[in-house]
């Protein structure tokens, strides 16, 4: 399952930065989204669309319809500059597919 | 607090073999899925490796079929990876991850590189 997302994104300090990711009928399926900052692992930032694991702020949000699931960050801040990638399953013990990534630079 | 370490990385030649393990704490290890991710420099992320939490099923990247084998030792608390007749193309750093809800990857270790080189 292919995912697409745009390799770099770039926003204002204080703006909303929405970062997308593409895949046929994507809308049926969960999408989870990560934060790599350099030289650190990967951190869940939104799992199953929209929900956010305990300690992310509320500043972070997902939505998913038709063939594009989308990340929005809003109020960005010059910490939020890092790497953001989607995810989906192929099913229970299957496989995961992540997007390309995405270079959220926060101008 | 969940913690995973992962260690075994380092340079190795090509055609050699390596076993990476990763040392989990703070969740019950005996009743958690987990998953292998690895990441070249300077590229995204590549799903390697499935297990369930009696080891009897695995899954692997077709990257990884006939290469890689993915094991546990729940009396440990370990997850070991074991790759074998390394390539170049092997060289990342491979991060170990829980299972969690809606297919995510909710923990994750800091990472042991693999550098393949002679």
């Amino acid at each position: 399952y292919v995912l697409t997302q745009p390799p770099s994104v770039s926003v204002a300090p204080g703006q909303t930065a929405r970062i997308t990711c593409g895949g046929p009928s994507i809308e049926t399926i969960a999408v989870n989204w990560y934060q790599q900052k350099p030289g650190q692992a990967p951190v869940l930032v939104i799992y199953s669309d929209g929900d956010r694991p305990s300690g992310i702020p509320e500043r972070f949000s997902g939505s998913n319809s038709g063939n594009t699931a989308s990340l929005a960050i809003s109020g960005v801040e010059a910490g939020d500059e890092a790497d953001y990638y989607c995810q989906v399953s192929g099913g229970s013990g299957g496989p995961r597919f992540f997007g390309g990534g995405t270079k959220l630079t926060v101008l | 607090q969940v913690q995973l370490v992962e260690s075994g990385g380092g340079v190795v030649q090509p055609g050699r073999s390596l076993r990476l393990s990763c040392a989990a704490s703070g969740l019950t290890f005996s009743d958690s899925y987990m998953h292998w991710v690895r990441q070249p420099p300077g590229k995204g992320l590549e799903w390697v490796a499935f297990i369930s939490k009696d080891g009897q099923t695995k899954r692997y990247a077709d990257s990884a079929v006939g290469r890689f084998i993915v094991s546990r030792d729940n009396s440990k608390n370990t997850l070991y990876l074991q790759i074998n007749s390394l390539t170049v193309g092997d060289t990342a750093v491979y991060y170990c991850a829980t299972d969690g809800e809606a297919g995510s990857l909710d923990y994750w270790g800091q990472g042991t590189l693999v550098t393949v080189s002679s």
